[in-house]
């Protein structure tokens, strides 16, 4: 059975200072991985996927997130954080059919 | 990627009471909706899977008479919480599955159960 670990359920990080959401996850095949942010009260807004190819993938809002299969590790990094970076986090695992497996969430604190 | 409009975004029924939330899939024929369930600060867990034309396939302690899933076209799926008590208030969210892999989400309904 699949699985998502988000190990940090909280992070406090300076304004300007860098990123990085931890995500581990648990699959018999070659996983599809998402990271997802929800602000207080709103949906879900996609930040970047991985399906396959280059490990290092590029989202919006200046995010990355590198594809560790050794590590099964997905995790989401930005090197320099802005106030509206505020937000819960979300990364999730999918099979071929779209269905999502979410991570437990990490809230992301920013002060100034 | 698909448009998807979830409504209404907020709701507030008494205990006792149904409420309807519909799901439509606005630029994209979906075979294949995902209903999904978020309690207060925690994550989104599957409910279902609601599948055109057929009976949806519910998680594992999903009551599936509770939350009644009928997916009758492929732009629109509904989610009924029947006879709703305040344990049910949560926030719902549906998805589309386009193309196999990537999922399209609605806005979410927030649902109090008074």
């Amino acid at each position: 059975a699949q699985s998502v670990t988000q190990p940090d359920i909280h992070i406090t990080v300076s304004e300007g200072a860098s990123l990085e959401l931890r995500c581990n996850y648990s699959y018999g095949a070659t996983p599809y991985l998402f990271w997802y942010v929800q602000s207080p009260g709103q949906g879900l807004q996609l930040l970047l996927k991985y399906f396959s190819g280059d490990t290092l993938v590029q989202g919006i809002k200046g995010f990355e997130a590198e594809f560790k299969r050794s590590q099964s590790s997905f995790n989401l990094r930005k090197p320099s954080v802005h106030w509206s970076d505020a937000a819960e986090y979300f990364c999730a695992v999918s099979d071929s059919w779209g269905k999502l497996q979410f991570g437990a969430g990490t809230q992301v604190v920013v002060t100034p | 990627g698909a448009v998807v409009s979830q409504h209404p975004s907020r709701v507030i029924c008494k205990s006792g009471t149904s409420v309807k939330i519909e799901c439509r899939s606005l630029d994209f024929q979906a075979t294949t909706m995902f209903w999904y369930r978020q309690f207060p600060k925690q994550s989104l867990m599957l409910m279902a899977t609601s599948n055109e034309g057929s009976k949806a396939t519910y998680e594992q302690g999903v009551e599936k008479d509770k939350f009644l899933i009928n997916h009758a076209s492929l732009t629109l799926s509904t989610l009924t919480v029947t006879s709703a008590h305040p344990e049910d208030s949560s926030f719902y969210i549906c998805s589309v599955g386009s193309g196999g892999t990537e999922a399209f989400f609605g806005q979410g309904t927030r649902l109090t159960v008074v």
